[in-house]
């Protein structure tokens, strides 16, 4: 079975704080995605890598960045943490296979900016 | 924003009844997905059809496609008090790899 992990499920930090979000898949998919979930937005999309060192910006990539230095490792930064990145984050990754496969999602990670 | 929209936000069934839920799109798309979340949870797939598809089932789940209208829906058959969730749609635009989720719909089965 494939598995995404995010390294928390729930985390508190303070506002300015730099936070990490890790993320680690295990089934050597080359591409790998950053949601955050907020009620009524649905998911938007961050930012997502499709290689090693490649990042492409998503719909909201202000106040974050990545960093994708192996394959199997997607890391989120929150350069100077806000309140209004208080959400629920998702990590996801899937195989380049022309398209037409899925997306596998890890557990979330609920961040609360105070 | 390229994000989809489903329809309705929130439902409300007894068990045994049919659930369908609709989502419209934005853009020219290779595939749409639809997944599923328990409360707090990450996403777990369900079923995906291809733009050159209209219909297709996988259990009591059945996906349709309207590339011209740009929309698709998911009926959920003879609905169980497990089937509570939310469910969202994503879309995977031609020429690239990106997933684009839409609102999703909060289902509650009422046993």
């Amino acid at each position: 079975d494939v598995k995404v992990t995010q390294s928390s499920r729930y985390l508190v930090k303070r506002t300015g704080e730099k936070v990490f979000l890790e993320c680690v898949q295990d089934m050597d998919h080359e591409n790998m995605f950053w949601y955050r979930q907020d009620p009524g937005l649905g998911l938007r999309l961050i930012y997502f890598s499709y290689d090693v060192k490649m990042k492409e910006k998503g719909d909201i990539p202000e106040g974050y960045s990545v960093s994708r230095e192996k394959k199997e490792r997607f890391s989120l930064i929150l350069e100077s943490a806000s309140t209004n990145q208080t959400s629920m984050y998702l990590c996801a990754s899937s195989p380049w296979t022309g398209g037409h496969t899925e997306a596998f999602f890890g557990q979330g990670t609920r961040l609360t900016v105070v | 924003s390229q994000q989809g929209e489903e329809d309705p936000q929130a439902l409300s069934i007894q068990e045994g009844e049919n659930a369908t839920m609709n989502c419209s799109y934005k853009t020219s798309i290779n595939n749409l997905q639809w997944y599923r979340q328990n409360s707090g949870r990450g996403l777990v797939h369900l079923i995906l059809i291809r733009s050159n598809e209209r219909e297709k089932h996988s259990g009591r789940l059945r996906v349709t496609l309207d590339t011209s209208k740009k929309s698709s829906s998911l009926l959920i058959t003879a609905s169980r008090a497990a089937d509570t969730a939310s469910y969202f749609c994503a879309t995977a635009a031609s020429g690239t790899y990106k997933y684009i989720f839409g609102t999703g719909t909060r289902l509650k089965v009422l046993a």
